[in-house]
């Protein structure tokens, strides 16, 4: 398995733009995670989703942030509009059912400007 | 609320000795402890996990213990190398989520030759 794959690597927008993330899990697991990892508050959890299914997204910033999860194989990360401090790594991440482990995608890094 | 804390502060080491780091929790009792590796422009990786009932466990050159009376837990690489220079992330679920995952700033291990 190629692991979790996100899109893109780098994102470079203006203020006031729409930004959508993409990631696509491990075939197989069960639970979706999107973190957002900045140097001072380090590696937060946004939003994960069992079965498709969001089930807490009460670490989403504000209502310019907005997740979803059509299907097993797919998930989207959607900021609108962006602001500078939206900045960030932001990573996805899938665990297989009954296993705690988490696999991390290699990230995308924001950068609102 | 709940906290997962490290030290922030790098630790730095000479090749061939022990790195200690870290990880202390507040306000709730985690069923388990998971830590990571992250290397930069890099998403974590796992590495172990205990249980609140397991005092050590071990993995190759690594060893991790879980003190429920102290909170903390700690993170041992034996014989280091500088390949092992990278930050390592504690992690543990937290109440009302079994694998909803809150991490630790990380500690930044540096192994000097």
């Amino acid at each position: 398995d190629a692991g979790v794959i996100q899109s893109p690597r780098h994102e470079v927008t203006e203020m006031g733009q729409e930004v959508t993330l993409r990631c696509k899990p491990i075939s197989g697991h069960n639970s979706l995670f999107w973190y957002r990892q900045t140097m001072m508050r380090g590696l937060e959890l946004l939003i994960y989703f069992n079965n498709n299914v969001p089930i807490d997204d009460s670490g989403m910033p504000e209502d310019r942030f907005s997740a979803k999860m059509p299907n097993a194989s797919f998930s989207t990360l959607k900021i609108q509009p962006s602001e500078p401090r939206d900045s960030a790594v932001y990573f996805c991440a899938s665990t297989p059912m009954g296993n705690t482990e988490a696999f991390f995608g290699q990230g995308t890094r924001l950068t609102v400007v | 609320s709940q906290k997962i804390e490290q030290n922030s502060e790098a630790l730095n080491i000479q090749e061939g000795k022990t790195a200690t780091l870290t990880c202390n929790y507040t306000n709730y009792s985690p069923a388990y402890l998971q830590w990571y590796r992250q290397d930069p422009g890099r998403g974590p990786v796992f590495l172990l996990l205990i249980r609140e009932n397991e005092k050590e466990k071990r993995k190759e050159r690594l060893k991790v213990t879980f003190d429920t009376t102290l909170k903390q837990s700690l993170f041992h690489i034996t014989a280091s190398q500088p390949a092992d220079s990278a930050t390592y992330l504690c992690a543990s679920p937290v109440s009302g989520g079994y694998n909803k995952l809150i991490f630790g700033a990380g500690t930044r291990l540096a192994v000097h030759p």
